[in-house]
């Protein structure tokens, strides 16, 4: 079964701390995995799309990383404004539905 | 701007009503999805659309319904058979398989918050 797990669940940092989230996956044949940023109340904001293992993308103080099994988001520096939940989810080859961990609820003190 | 749009920002439902939820893209998207978030579980998918007049039930569709009748909009029925509504409910579109480009990224609405009164 395709699955998607996150860790940790919750993390709490200092500002300037760096840290990394990770997005465990199992699909039989990946087409995509992709993070996304969710603010309380709000849709889910789009941050990055990886496709293949060894592929590396960044934003700011954000870096996403892919290999066969897993993605990491890193943070370098982070500041409060990057509080937030980070969504990991994966698109399976021959479909075209998404499946999505639950999520790093990320808090960064100031 | 190009994006989606979802109205209401918040919605009441009284018991035994039907309601329905707006979902509208201007991002020239074949597909189309709608989530439900409750808190603690990840998006669960209710139904999606790979193309106008055609759509396909997820993992949780049984007392929802949808419509396709036009490739910018994508409406959600909740109806009284959906005994536990209260959710935050999130519309979605990506470029599809119609399209014949790899990108398959999802852009997100702002969602919209069903309460039962």
């Amino acid at each position: 079964e395709d699955q998607v797990t996150q860790s940790p669940e919750a993390l709490r940092l200092q500002e300037g701390e760096s840290s990394s989230l990770n997005c465990s996956y199992t699909v039989s044949g990946l087409r995509g995995l992709f993070w996304y940023r969710q603010d309380p109340g709000k849709g889910p904001e789009f941050l990055f799309t990886l496709y293949s293992a060894g592929e590396e993308k960044e934003k700011e103080r954000l870096k996403a990383t892919l290999t066969k099994k897993e993605s990491f988001l890193h943070i370098t520096a982070p500041k409060p404004e990057d509080s937030a939940t980070y969504l990991c989810a994966v698109q399976a080859s021959g479909t075209y539905k998404y499946i999505f961990g639950t999520g790093t609820r990320l808090k960064v003190l100031a | 701007d190009g994006g989606i749009t979802q109205s209401p920002k918040y919605l009441f439902r009284k018991e035994g009503q039907n309601v329905t939820l707006s979902c509208e893209q201007n991002l020239n998207h074949d597909a189309m999805y709608w989530y439900r978030q409750d808190p603690g579980q990840g998006l669960r998918l209710i139904y999606y659309s790979q193309i106008v007049n055609d759509f396909q039930k997820g993992d949780i569709a049984e007392g929802y319904s949808v419509s396709r009748e036009k490739k910018e909009s994508f409406p959600l029925t909740v109806t009284s058979a959906q005994k536990n509504p209260t959710a935050f409910y999130l519309c979605a579109s990506s470029p599809g398989a119609a399209s014949g480009r790899r990108e398959e990224t999802q852009y997100f609405g702002p969602g919209t918050r069903l309460l039962v009164l």
